[in-house]
C-alpha cells in the first residue's frame, strides 16, 4: 500500500533555531517527492520538488534531502522565523499516472 | 498574473443539501484537480479534469461530481451533503495533465450543519 508518514506530528521551537522534519514513504513506482508549506486555512505552497536522482534541494532557508534507497526525506529549516509557523506536508508522486500520496503533515509552531 | 482562484471563500450548508464550488486555474494551465482536506489532515484527492473530462478519481462516492468548462475553469458539486463533508476544499491547477508544477488556490471552507 502506498503510504507517506511524517514525523513529528507537531513541533514547537524558538525563533532563530533550526529544525528538521522527517518523511518516510512506501510508494512504488516513485516519481518525485515534494514538500509543501500550508498556512492555516490556506492552500499549500510548493517549497521543493525532487526526482529520484536528486539528493538535496534548497529554497532559501529550506533544504530538502532525499534518500531513495531508504525511502526517506527530510526538510531542514534554518534560522526559523515566526512566519515559518505552518503545516509542512510531504507528498510523493506515484509513477506516471499522476497520483499523489499525501502525508498528514507536521504542524510547526515558532515562538518568539 | 492571477493565480488559482476559488469561490466562495466560506460556505455553510445543511445536511442533505447540494453545493457547488468553483475554481479558476492559473493563467496558462489547463488541468484542474480537486482535494478535500479535513481539519488536521492532509488533502485527499477527489478527481482531476483535463480537456473537459474527468481523467482520474480518488476514493470518493458518486455524490461528488465535477465539470470543466472550455475556459478550463471547473466546478465541484456535492449532493446529499453529510456532516462529514465539512472540510477545506482545495483546487489545484497544472499544465498538460501533469501535476509536477501544481499551484493551489486558497480553498473553500465548507461547513455542513
Amino acid at each position: 500500500k502506498n503510504q507517506v508518514e511524517q514525523s513529528p506530528q507537531s513541533l514547537i521551537i524558538l525563533e532563530g533555531k533550526n529544525c528538521t522534519l522527517q518523511c518516510n514513504y512506501t510508494v512504488s513506482p516513485f516519481s518525485n517527492l515534494r514538500w509543501y508549506k500550508q498556512d492555516t486555512g490556506r492552500g499549500p505552497v510548493s517549497l521543493t520538488i525532487m526526482t529520484f536522482s536528486e539528493n538535496t534541494k534548497s529554497n532559501g532557508r529550506y533544504t530538502a534531502t532525499l534518500d531513495a534507497d531508504t525511502k526517506q526525506s527530510s526538510l531542514h529549516i534554518t534560522a526559523s522565523q515566526l512566519s515559518d509557523s505552518a503545516s509542512y506536508i510531504c507528498v510523493v508522486s506515484v509513477g506516471s499516472n499522476y497520483q499523489l500520496i499525501w502525508g498528514a503533515g507536521t504542524k510547526l509552531i515558532i515562538k518568539p | 498574473d492571477a493565480g488559482v482562484t476559488q469561490s466562495p471563500t466560506h460556505l455553510i450548508k445543511t445536511r442533505g443539501q447540494q453545493v457547488t464550488l468553483r475554481c479558476s486555474p492559473k493563467s496558462g494551465h489547463d488541468t484542474v484537480s480537486w482535494y478535500q482536506q479535513a481539519l488536521g489532515q492532509g488533502p485527499q484527492f477527489i478527481f482531476q479534469y483535463y480537456e473537459e473530462e474527468e481523467r482520474q478519481r480518488g476514493n470518493f462516492p458518486d455524490r461528488f461530481s465535477g465539470h470543466q468548462f472550455p475556459n478550463y475553469s471547473s466546478e465541484l458539486n456535492v449532493n446529499a451533503l453529510l456532516l462529514g463533508d465539512s472540510a477545506l476544499y482545495l483546487c489545484a491547477s497544472s499544465f498538460g495533465q501533469s501535476d509536477y508544477e501544481q499551484y493551489f488556490g486558497p480553498g473553500t471552507r465548507l461547513t455542513v450543519t
